[in-house]
């Protein structure tokens, strides 16, 4: 069963405490992303990674952090640092990197992160 | 600014009606634009890529148009189904970005 898992379905934080979202594809696919999703605004991307090792800031990337140590895994971790970390949280991937902005992204069933 | 605009931001309409979903941006240079569909508190799924040559991309009962020349694109939806509500998205590439717009909810009521 192929496509990208995303969990936990919901986590609960407490104010100043770093919590880490898992995504994971086997897809086979080299570039992955992390996107959050606020009501009423389009998808935001926070990083991407076109290649094991190797990731760029997207556009809202302070406050969070990224590794890419295994191509089909790229967590994301929220760190305290984060003003307004209560969102929906996407991961997606693409086939290729050099690009990946431009080929189609495949998404995740996402993480609701609710910050108390 | 490089932007996309969705009209209406919600809809309801009865079960086997048509509807139409719109999209205006400003992004240049442009790529290629998607409709993705999204179920509440799911992560969207794609319906429709088109390219700047393309006018009209139909998946099932869904058919988008593009007019490049406006930048605009709809997203017609017919013989609508309980299982299309939703929200749809539309998304914008340009160069390695994508820009996504907020997103139109359909509610569809028997």
């Amino acid at each position: 069963d192929g496509g990208i898992t995303q969990s936990p379905k919901y986590l609960f934080r407490k104010e100043g405490q770093n919590v880490t979202l898992s995504c994971e594809q086997n897809l086979n696919h080299d570039a992955m992303y992390w996107y959050r999703q606020d009501p009423g605004q389009g998808l935001r991307l926070i990083y991407y990674s076109q290649i094991v090792n190797d990731f760029q800031k997207g556009d809202i990337a302070e406050g969070y952090s990224v590794s890419r140590e295994k191509k089909e895994s790229f967590p994301l971790t929220v760190t305290s640092a984060q003003k307004n970390p209560t969102a929906f949280y996407l991961c997606a991937s693409s086939i290729r990197g050099g690009r990946p902005l431009g080929n189609e992204q495949f998404f995740g069933p996402g993480t609701r992160l609710t910050v108390l | 600014k490089n932007q996309v605009e969705q009209s209406p931001q919600s809809l309801i309409i009865l079960e086997g009606k048509n509807c139409t979903l719109q999209c205006n941006y400003t992004v240049s240079p442009f790529s290629n634009l998607r409709w993705y569909k999204q179920d509440t508190g799911r992560g969207p799924v794609s319906l429709t890529i088109m390219t700047f040559s393309e006018n009209t991309k139909s998946n099932g009962r869904y058919t988008a148009t593009l007019d490049a020349d406006t930048k605009q694109s709809s997203l017609h939806i017919t013989a609508s189904q309980l299982s299309d509500s939703a929200s749809y998205i539309c998304v914008v590439s340009y160069g390695n970005k994508l820009v996504f717009g907020a997103g139109t909810i359909l509610r569809v009521k028997s």
